[in-house]
């Protein structure tokens, strides 16, 4: 079974480029969370995928967006970067059976801004 | 909103010594459920222990159990027999228990640095 992988492990970007940011899903989760950890603070959550629709979003800008694709796998897309956009980004992946599943962490991608 | 907090930014203790880390959250909802995940240098999030807030019972994992204390809206872990590869950053994370838009979330404290001396 092939855990959640993500890419790339580092990039460092210019404020007002774009960036984007992939995720492999655990073999067999059809659902994708998005999560912003500045240094020193806990996981922000971004927004969610499911079956490739968003499903929930956290307080974060529209120039975050994402997708899900056909297999699941997802793509964070940050527009227009600023300064405070350089974090750990981790995606999570899971199997979404009524209330109780279990999220798994990917290693995240650190973006830095300058 | 739910928020979470920990108090205690940074903890050590002694190899095989018995050390706890606080967790405090707050919300309105009644059927939740609780969460310590650990965050090694490698930065992977690895889930530690979770708790359903229906269940009376405290969770045990091993070497992990939590004090869950629902009317205090309390939830700390402790590590029995620490041991060199528990030392990480922790963090106690808060999830809804409802479904629907974003109530799969995880909510995040700030975390607690954990350094084992051995």
């Amino acid at each position: 079974e092939t855990g959640v992988t993500q890419s790339p492990t580092h990039l460092i970007k210019t404020r007002g480029q774009q960036v984007t940011l992939r995720c492999s899903s655990q073999s067999g989760h059809n659902t994708v969370s998005w999560y912003q950890q500045a240094l020193g603070q806990g996981p922000q959550f971004i927004f969610q995928y499911y079956r490739e629709e968003e499903n929930g979003r956290g307080n974060f800008p529209p120039r975050f967006s994402g997708l899900q694709f056909p297999n699941y796998s997802s793509e964070l897309n940050v527009n227009a970067l600023e300064l405070d956009d350089s974090a750990l980004y981790l995606c999570a992946s899971s199997l979404a059976k009524g209330q109780d599943y279990e999220q798994y962490f990917g290693p995240g991608t650190r973006l830095t801004v300058t | 909103a739910q928020t979470v907090t920990q108090s205690q930014p940074e903890m050590s203790v002694q190899e095989a010594e018995t050390v706890t880390l606080s967790c405090t959250y707050d919300t309105s909802e009644s059927d939740y459920y609780l969460f310590w995940y650990k965050q090694p240098p490698s930065r992977q999030m690895i889930l530690v222990i979770r708790q359903e807030a229906y269940k009376q019972q405290n969770a045990t994992e091993n070497r992990f159990s939590v004090n869950f204390q629902k009317a205090a809206k309390s939830f700390s872990l402790k590590i029995s027999d620490s041991q060199l590869g528990d030392a990480a950053m922790y963090f106690c994370a808060y999830r809804s228990y409802y479904s629907g838009g974003s109530n799969y979330k995880l909510t995040f404290g700030k975390g607690t640095l954990l350094t084992v001396n051995p």
